[in-house]
Formats: structure tokens, sequence, C-alpha cells
């Protein structure tokens, strides 16, 4: 079935450093999509991207998606304590009825030390 | 508050009851989605509503569980027989029909215990 692993499993990094996690498809997705789960929290919604080859910016976060569109990556700028959470890829399922089913990566756990 | 609703938070059961999860999703979205997330994984899609009509069941969901939307608003999602292996955060996602659009806003799930 179809596959998104994430890689690292676990980043730990001093505060100012930057950080980037990585993301790959077995197959071509349509889209894809980022989440960030605090501690304890639930998946918030960060960005998605739809084009290959997509570039697109959120202050510190840089996220890009392949020209193949089978890899996507996550690229913090200069870490803060605030970013500390499990940074989740997710692409559509292939073959359901629904845009919206998604199979997630199993998240990059980010802790920064101030 | 207007974001997805989840109730309750945390349940602990003994192996064998049955629970019964509620989610209220965003007023406005049509499509209601139940995923399970265990430690150190990414959540994994159960069950999909657009409306009231269940059209997707993941294999993952055994005939133990159900999942309902009698009128197109909130869901419950029913686990009979719990073993503890049922043991994870079921978490509630909605989102709004529009081409090309998939975000998904996600409830504070339902940490499920079962002894």
């Amino acid at each position: 079935g179809q596959q998104v692993m994430q890689i690292p499993q676990y980043q730990h990094v001093q505060e100012g450093e930057d950080f980037t996690t990585y993301c790959n498809s077995s197959t071509t997705l349509s889209n894809i999509q980022w989440y960030k789960q605090r501690p304890g929290g639930h998946p918030v919604f960060l960005i998605q991207l739809v084009k290959s080859g997509e570039v697109k910016k959120q202050k510190r976060l840089t996220f890009q998606f392949g020209e193949a569109k089978k890899n996507s990556s996550l690229h913090i700028t200069a870490t803060q304590t605030t970013d500390v959470g499990t940074y989740f890829c997710a692409g559509p399922i292939v073959g359901g009825t629904s845009y919206g089913k998604l199979t997630f990566g199993q998240g990059t756990i980010l802790t920064v030390h101030p | 508050d207007t974001g997805v609703s989840q109730d309750p938070r945390h349940k602990i059961t003994k192996r064998g009851q049955n629970v019964t999860f509620r989610c209220d999703p965003i007023s406005e979205h049509n499509r209601l989605y139940w995923y399970r997330q265990t430690l150190g994984q990414g959540p994994e899609f159960l069950t999909y509503f657009q409306n009231e009509a269940q059209l997707e069941k993941s294999r993952l969901l055994s005939d133990r569980f159900s999942a309902e939307r009698p009128k197109g608003s909130f869901s419950t999602l029913e686990i009979q027989r719990t073993e503890q292996g049922d043991s994870a955060m079921y978490l509630c996602a909605s989102s709004i029909d529009r081409f090309l659009n998939t975000e998904a806003f996600f409830g504070q799930g339902t940490r499920l215990t079962v002894v």
C-alpha cells in the first residue's frame, strides 16, 4: 500500500540552529500537506503544496515539493523553543473517493535546547 | 469555540466493554474523518463521511468498530468489546468540500486506555 516515510525520526538542536525534515512517498502525490503537533496536542495544519517543484515560505519555515511529486522537505531557520513538536507530512490516499483522506508519515520529533 | 470538538478527552475502560466517542466538526464542514494515532506514529485513517454518508472505511476498522453521522453534523465512533490493542488517541477531523483543498482541521482527540 501507499507509504509515506519521514527522516529523521528525532532531531535535537540548540536554539538558533536550523532544522530540516524530509518526507518520501512510495507513490506520486497530487499534493502534500504538513502538520505540526505540539506535545500533548493535536495535529495542526501548516501548509499544502500542489505543484511540482513548489516552494512556499512561512516566516522561518520553508516547504518544498519535489519535481517528481514524491518527496518534500520542511526547513526551519534559526529554531526557537516554540518550534518544539512533531512535524508530519501527509499525502492523499490513492484510489479513494475522498480527496481529503491522508496517509501520514511517522513524523519527526523536534526538540530545541535553549 | 468554532473548532472541532471531541468528547470525552480521556476514557479508561476495562477490556470487553463498549465505548462511544463523539465529534462535533466545524459547522460548515461537510467532510468528517476519524483517525487513530498511537504513540510515536502519525495518524492512521479509519473512516470518512461526506455529509451523513459513510463513504470509506479502512481495513484497520474491524467489525467491532462502527461510526455514524446521522444528520450530517456530529459523528460518533463506537468500539465494541474493547481490546488492549485499541488503546490509542482517536482523532476526528473535518474539512470543507472544495476542489484540491484537503486541509483538515483536527479536534483535540479522545485518548482511550483499555485496561
